[in-house]
C-alpha cells in the first residue's frame, strides 16, 4: 500500500528566516505531486504541482518554489519567509492528472 | 471561472439526526468531483469520486450523489465520530495536471 510522510509536522520560524518541507511517497513510482496550503478557516489552495522529477509548475505567484529532486520526494521551500506564509502545508499525490488525490497529515507553520 | 460553493459553512445536528451538505461547482467540462473528510490539524481522507451526474455511491452512513450543478453528502443518522470537515473538491480540464478546486468546505459537530 501506499503512504505519503511529511516533516516536520510543526515548525515556528521567524519572519526572514528560510525554509524546508519534506514530502515523500513510498509504494508507488513516477506519482504525480502536489503542495497545496490552507490558510485557518480557509480551503485548500494549489501552489505546485510536479508530474515528473524536475518538472515542476506553479499555480500562483509568491514567495516559495519547490523542487522534486528525486521521484517520490518533493520540497517546499522559501530563501525569506514573510508572515503571511503561515499556514497548514499539505502535500498530495496521485497516481497521475485524472485519478484521485491523496494527502499527507501536514505541515503547520507559523511565522513570526 | 471554475468555482466550487459549498453550504452551510458550519452544521450542528443531534445524534441520529440526518441531513444534507451541498457543494455547488461552475466548471467547464467537469472531469471527476471528489469528497473528503479532514478533521482538525489533518489531512484530509478521501471519500469519494463522482465523474458523471446520476452517479452516486455509499460509505457507512454516508452517500454522496452528483448532478450536473452540484453534488450532495447525505448523512443518515450522524454519530459523534462523523463530526469533522468535509471538503469538496473539482476536477476540470486543461491538460494531465490533476489540479483539484476546493470549496471551503461544511463543519459538521454532531452532538451525541
Amino acid at each position: 500500500s501506499q503512504t505519503i510522510h511529511q516533516w516536520p509536522a510543526t515548525l515556528v520560524q521567524p519572519v526572514g528566516s528560510p525554509l524546508s518541507l519534506e514530502c515523500t511517497v513510498e509504494g508507488t513510482s513516477n506519482p504525480n505531486l502536489y503542495w497545496y496550503r490552507q490558510a485557518a478557516g480557509r480551503g485548500l489552495q494549489l501552489l505546485f504541482y510536479s508530474v515528473g522529477i524536475g518538472q515542476i509548475s506553479s499555480e500562483v505567484p509568491q514567495n516559495l518554489s519547490a523542487s522534486r529532486p528525486q521521484d517520490r520526494q518533493f520540497i517546499l521551500s522559501s530563501k525569506k519567509l514573510l508572515l503571511s506564509d503561515s499556514g497548514f502545508y499539505l502535500c498530495a499525490w496521485s497516481r497521475d492528472g485524472k485519478e484521485t488525490q491523496y494527502f499527507g497529515p501536514g505541515t503547520r507553520l507559523l511565522v513570526l | 471561472e471554475d468555482q466550487v460553493t459549498q453550504s452551510p459553512e458550519a452544521l450542528r445536528l443531534q445524534e441520529g439526526e440526518s441531513s444534507s451538505l451541498n457543494c455547488s461547482y461552475t466548471v467547464s467540462g467537469l472531469r471527476g468531483l471528489f469528497w473528503y473528510r479532514q478533521d482538525p490539524g489533518k489531512g484530509p481522507e478521501f471519500l469519494f469520486t463522482l465523474y458523471s451526474a446520476g452517479e452516486e455511491k455509499e460509505k457507512e452512513r454516508l452517500k454522496a450523489t452528483l448532478t450536473k450543478k452540484e453534488s450532495f453528502l447525505h448523512i443518515t443518522a450522524p454519530k459523534p465520530e462523523d463530526s469533522a470537515t468535509y471538503l469538496c473538491a473539482v476536477q476540470a480540464p486543461p491538460g494531465n495536471t490533476g489540479k483539484l478546486i476546493f470549496g471551503q468546505g461544511t463543519t459538521l459537530q454532531v452532538k451525541p
